[in-house]
């Protein structure tokens, strides 16, 4: 069956960058696309961004665009999300999402918690 | 980009009720919507998609309709499980996509 498994919590400074990796299971790696949606406490659902698997192609939310960084590895079906210069507002559950014709989310991860603190 | 307005932000109902949430898209956007529902410290989870199709193993009370800027979700009979809150999510403009704000549901 088909899993996705993020790494585990981070606590980061202002300023700092986090990498946020999510390891696919249980199907041909190369055939979806991967999107990272995020989470701040309390608040609703935010897409940051999508990444082809297939040739790498990306595309990123405009409120994110210029600090985000989406890659794959496909030798260990491994997709990542790398924030840069991390606010405090980017404190957020962050998810990888794998998309059916794009955008149709089947199966999500289980969340990531990054924390962006002092 | 194209806004999503889903009402109501939260909903207060019975077990056994019908419950309806509203999905409006600022442009037509056909029938590129999603549902979901997030259970707390939970994933998401996809229910319905392409604004009518259940997904594989949903529960058959769980459905969804509408096209072009005006989209409905529907709970026929309210189960104790289903508490949660639910999203609408378009992708007119693939690979882009955007969520509604969300419906909290909870027992009355």
């Amino acid at each position: 069956q088909v899993h996705l498994v993020q790494s585990g919590a981070e606590v980061k400074k202002p300023g700092a960058s986090v990498k946020v990796s999510c390891k696919a299971s249980g199907y041909t790696f190369t055939s979806y696309g991967i999107s990272w949606v995020r989470q701040a406490p309390g608040q609703g659902l935010e897409w940051m961004g999508w990444i082809s698997v297939y040739n790498g192609n990306t595309n990123y939310a405009q409120k994110v665009q210029g600090r985000v960084t989406m890659t794959t590895d496909t030798s260990t079906s491994t997709a990542y999300m790398e924030l840069r210069s991390l606010r405090s507002d980017d404190t957020a559950v962050y998810y990888c999402a794998r998309g059916v014709t794009g955008a149709i989310f089947d199966y999500w991860g289980q969340g990531t918690q990054v924390t962006v603190s002092s | 980009d194209i806004q999503m307005t889903q009402s109501p932000s939260s909903l207060s109902a019975s077990v056994g009720d019908r419950v309806t949430i509203t999905c409006q898209a600022s442009q037509d956007i056909s029938n590129y919507l999603n549902w979901y529902q997030q259970k707390p410290g939970k994933a998401p989870k996809l229910l319905i998609y392409d604004a009518s199709n259940l997904e594989t193993g949903v529960p058959s009370r769980f459905s969804g309709s509408g096209s072009g800027t005006d989209f409905t979700f529907t709970i026929s009979s309210l189960q104790p499980e289903d508490i949660a809150t639910y999203y609408c999510q378009q992708y007119d403009n693939l690979p882009m996509c955007s969520f509604g704000q969300g419906t909290k549901l909870e027992i009355k």
